[in-house]
């Protein structure tokens, strides 16, 4: 089992509609990352949780410590969200170092 | 742009060469992060550099080796390449604790 599970691996929707990406991981963590991959390669970095709850425009990303899940929202997806979007978390054991263990990635389709 | 440069963006060589593939940082950053995308691994932690210093290691084969330079450039060198080598790999650079800016990736192909 790997130490960082996303859902669903794929994710087809209509322009509009509200997406939820989530993030399970088995280890105690101090900090999990959303990254965005989009289809020429490039990856940014969306946020960057350790606990409760961040939002930048028409993205959120929520973190539950307690049950070890992390969830990012779209809202009013478009066209141009189109991507794969990957999970990353920081061990607690990696305290000075900033070693990242990455999901496999959800993509994000959306069509218009 | 995230102002971390990556090159080449593209490499083709053949099995059992070595290569060199090169990051510079954005300005001020002292963090510099090296990870490889392959198809059936996805993205995997390479290695980590602070200031000229290895801060951490992560599923580096002893083909590959990483440096820091004291104007803060990195490089990763790739030796007796093979076709499992073949892979996007990523540089990342950050100034605080969890920042991490990307380039925009060497994309390597051994044949």
């Amino acid at each position: 089992k790997n130490e960082v599970e996303q859902s669903p691996q794929n994710l087809t929707a209509q322009e509009g509609e509200f997406i939820t990406i989530n993030c399970s991981y088995s280890v105690g963590i101090s900090a999990l990352h959303w990254l965005q991959q989009h289809p020429g390669g490039g990856i940014v970095s969306l946020f960057m949780l350790s606990s409760g709850k961040k939002k930048h425009g028409r993205l959120i990303a929520t973190i539950n410590i307690q049950e070890k899940h992390s969830s990012l929202h779209i809202t009013a997806s478009h066209p141009r969200d189109s991507a794969v979007y990957i999970c990353a978390v920081r061990g607690i054991s990696n305290f000075g170092n900033e070693k990242l263990t990455f999901g496999t990635g959800t993509r994000l389709t959306i069509i218009p | 742009d995230s102002g971390v440069t990556q090159t080449p963006k593209h490499l083709i060589t053949a099995t059992g060469q070595r290569v060199t593939l090169r990051c510079s940082p954005r300005s001020g950053d002292l963090s510099v992060y090296w990870y490889q995308q392959s198809l059936d691994q996805g993205l995997q932690f390479l290695i980590q550099y602070y200031n000229g210093e290895e801060r951490a290691k992560g599923n580096i084969l002893e083909r590959f080796s990483a440096q820091q330079f004291p104007d803060l450039h990195s490089e990763l060198n790739l030796s007796s390449l093979e076709l499992g080598d073949s892979a996007l790999y990523f540089c990342a650079s950050g100034r605080r604790l969890n920042e991490q800016f990307f380039g925009p990736g060497t994309r390597l192909t051994v044949l």
